[in-house]
This record gives C-alpha cells, sequence and structure tokens, in this order.
C-alpha cells in the first residue's frame, strides 16, 4: 500500500501568517492517464472533513484563494497564505492513483 | 442542495453484522462514485471503500477485505455497507463521500463486548 507521510503532524501558526504542510507518498502518484490523484481534505473541530484540493492544486468550488496545492511525483504541499481563526482543524493529504486510496496521519493546524 | 444521510450505526458484538446505509439526494446519484470513509474515536481518517457509478468497480481496504461489501442501488439514490465479522478495531464514524461534495454527519459503529 502507498504510505503517506505529513509533516509537521501539529503546527502552531500566528494568524495572519502563512502555514505550509508536507505530505510524502511511498511511490509516485502519477496515474498512467498523466493525472496525479493528491487530494487535500479540511477537518473542522466536531465537523466532517471536506476536500479543499484536488489533482494537487485544483481548488474545490468555495474555497478561500488563501488555500493553495503544490507538488509532484512524491512530494507535495499545502499552503495557507495568511492564516485566518477558521482554518484551526486538521488537514489531511489523500492519494487516490493508486488501489487502496490512502490517508495520511493528518496536521493539526491551531492558533498560537 | 446536496446531502448524504448515513444510517444503521450501533452497538454489535464482535464478530456480528451491520448495514451501513447512505441516502443521497441534491445531485444525480447514478453520476457519482461513491466512498466510505471512516474515523476511529480521537484517529485520523481512514479510507475503507470505493464502488464506480455503474458498480463494476469496487475496491476495499486491506483491513476490511473479506468482511465488508459495499453496493449501491441508484434507483433509491442509496450507498451502503454489509460490514461482518466485526472487530473491536472497527468502532469508528463511517461517512459516505463523493469527496467533490459535501461529506454527511456520519454514522457511530461501536464494536465491544
Amino acid at each position: 500500500d502507498v504510505v503517506m507521510t505529513q509533516s509537521p503532524l501539529s503546527l502552531p501558526v500566528t494568524l495572519g501568517q502563512p502555514a505550509s504542510i508536507s505530505c510524502r507518498s511511498s511511490q509516485s502518484l502519477v496515474y498512467s492517464d498523466g493525472d496525479t490523484y493528491l487530494n487535500w481534505f479540511q477537518q473542522r473541530p466536531g465537523q466532517s472533513p471536506r476536500r479543499l484540493i484536488y489533482k494537487v492544486s485544483k481548488r474545490d468550488s468555495g474555497v478561500p484563494d488563501r488555500f493553495s496545492g503544490s507538488g509532484s511525483g512524491t512530494d507535495f504541499t499545502l499552503k495557507i497564505s495568511r492564516v485566518e481563526a477558521e482554518d484551526v482543524g486538521v488537514y489531511y493529504c489523500m492519494q487516490g492513483t493508486h488501489w487502496p486510496n490512502t490517508f495520511g496521519q493528518g496536521t493539526k493546524l491551531e492558533i498560537k | 442542495e446536496v446531502q448524504l444521510v448515513e444510517s444503521g450505526g450501533g452497538l454489535v458484538q464482535p464478530g456480528g453484522s451491520l448495514r451501513l446505509s447512505c441516502a443521497a439526494s441534491g445531485f444525480i446519484f447514478s453520476d457519482y462514485e461513491m466512498n466510505w470513509v471512516r474515523q476511529a474515536p480521537g484517529k485520523g481518517l481512514e479510507w475503507v471503500s470505493f464502488i464506480s457509478k455503474s458498480g463494476n468497480r469496487i475496491h476495499y481496504a486491506d483491513s476490511v477485505k473479506g468482511r465488508f461489501t459495499i453496493s449501491r442501488d441508484d434507483a433509491k439514490n442509496s450507498l451502503y455497507l454489509q460490514m461482518n465479522s466485526l472487530r473491536v478495531e472497527d468502532t469508528a464514524v463511517y461517512y459516505c463521500a463523493t469527496f467533490s461534495d459535501p461529506w454527511g454527519q456520519g454514522t457511530l459503529v461501536t464494536v465491544s463486548s
């Protein structure tokens, strides 16, 4: 199975400052169709998860443009340009290229 | 409005069975691939199973393969997860998800004697 490794696991950030989460996969996530199926999910406290980013860098509808995704192959990053209070929660990467799909361990973002 | 409502969770003894349901509304269910994802108490997300739009492609996590069966009924806009031979480690909130749309609130499955 593809192992997804996130870092850091805990991320204290000052309001208005940028934040960055890394996600590395144990195998390339490039699919045979040329696309890379790497997603980012946010789970706010007490809420169900929601997808923020799909195919590495495509934002889902309604996701603020302060969220951006980048990367290729086995190395991916989620960046928040200016952290707001509503961004507190746990962030997960998930690969959809290989079966079984697999999630990273999660990164808990908190406000300093 | 897109809505996914999971049901069927509850307390079951180890070795028992449960059938989860997911009622979909607000979108053309038959046009979407569907997934089950679970989250053990205080833990991270674990992908469980996938079914394609036509139902002819199905995948499972290794941890549930041979014990869980995913299915769908497009006429009823519903997704199912039949869970047999349940283990204590299957205790979790189970979500159905398209991934592209809002998730439901999930249904809690507790496996305990």
